[in-house]
């Protein structure tokens, strides 16, 4: 059981580039999500998907896109690459809504950086 | 807004202490989580409580509704346990996370 799984680990990208950051999970849970993770602040929620083919937008949602076509799979997407997108980056499922009673499930992150 | 405030930022202890990490949050909440982050990145979900104490293995996790606070004790601590702990509280209403900045612990052999 592999549980949430990112990829890549680490990636470089010139301002300006685009690039998918994957996220697939084998729990079939409906619930996934996108945080971003910049130094000292807490984690920002980016998209949500509540089930296949259902998105919505989170706390910090400009510059990135997510489609959810499987319930196991939530790619985002980074459309022309900014400085400000360089973050580490965590993709996280759960059973139930905002993981009410069954808590969540982290990737282990993508250090993203933008140069 | 929910403001989540984390204290202390930063701990350093003996291997074997006791240790305290406190979270306090200015608006009610319908639930808070515990969460440990490991050196390598990882987030790992340690607790969900929304009322009273709940404990696994050296870690206990308690939370006082009326005082808008939650503890996360570790008693024996272990170098294992060096990492960052991140308090993060389920708002009424949206039932969106709002995560504190976390505590990086580290304990000494």
């Amino acid at each position: 059981n592999a549980g949430v799984t990112q990829t890549p680990k680490f990636r470089i990208l010139k301002i300006g580039q685009s690039m998918t950051l994957q996220c697939t999970q084998d729990m079939n849970h409906n619930y996934m999500y996108w945080y971003r993770q910049d130094p000292g602040m807490g984690l920002k929620l980016i998209y949500y998907s509540v089930g296949a083919g259902i998105t919505d937008k989170g706390e910090v949602p400009n510059g990135y896109n997510v489609s959810r076509s499987t319930t196991e799979d939530f790619p985002l997407r980074l459309e022309l690459a900014a400085p400000s997108q360089t973050s580490v980056y965590f993709c996280a499922s759960s059973r139930d809504r905002e993981g009410r009673n069954y808590g969540y499930t982290f990737g282990s992150g993508t250090r993203l950086t933008v140069v | 807004k929910n403001e989540v405030e984390q204290s202390p930022q930063n701990l350093t202890a003996q291997e074997g202490e006791f240790i305290t990490i406190n979270c306090s949050y200015s608006v009610g909440i319908s639930a808070l989580h515990w969460l440990q982050q490991h050196p390598g990145g990882g987030i790992v979900s340690l607790f969900m409580l929304s009322s009273g104490k709940k404990k696994h293995g050296r870690l206990i996790a308690t939370i006082n509704i009326q005082e808008k606070h939650s503890s996360l004790h570790i008693t024996a601590s272990h170098p294992r346990d060096s990492a960052v702990y991140i308090c993060a509280v389920r708002n009424f209403g949206n039932e969106k996370l709002t995560f504190g900045t976390g505590t990086r612990l580290t304990i000494i052999p």
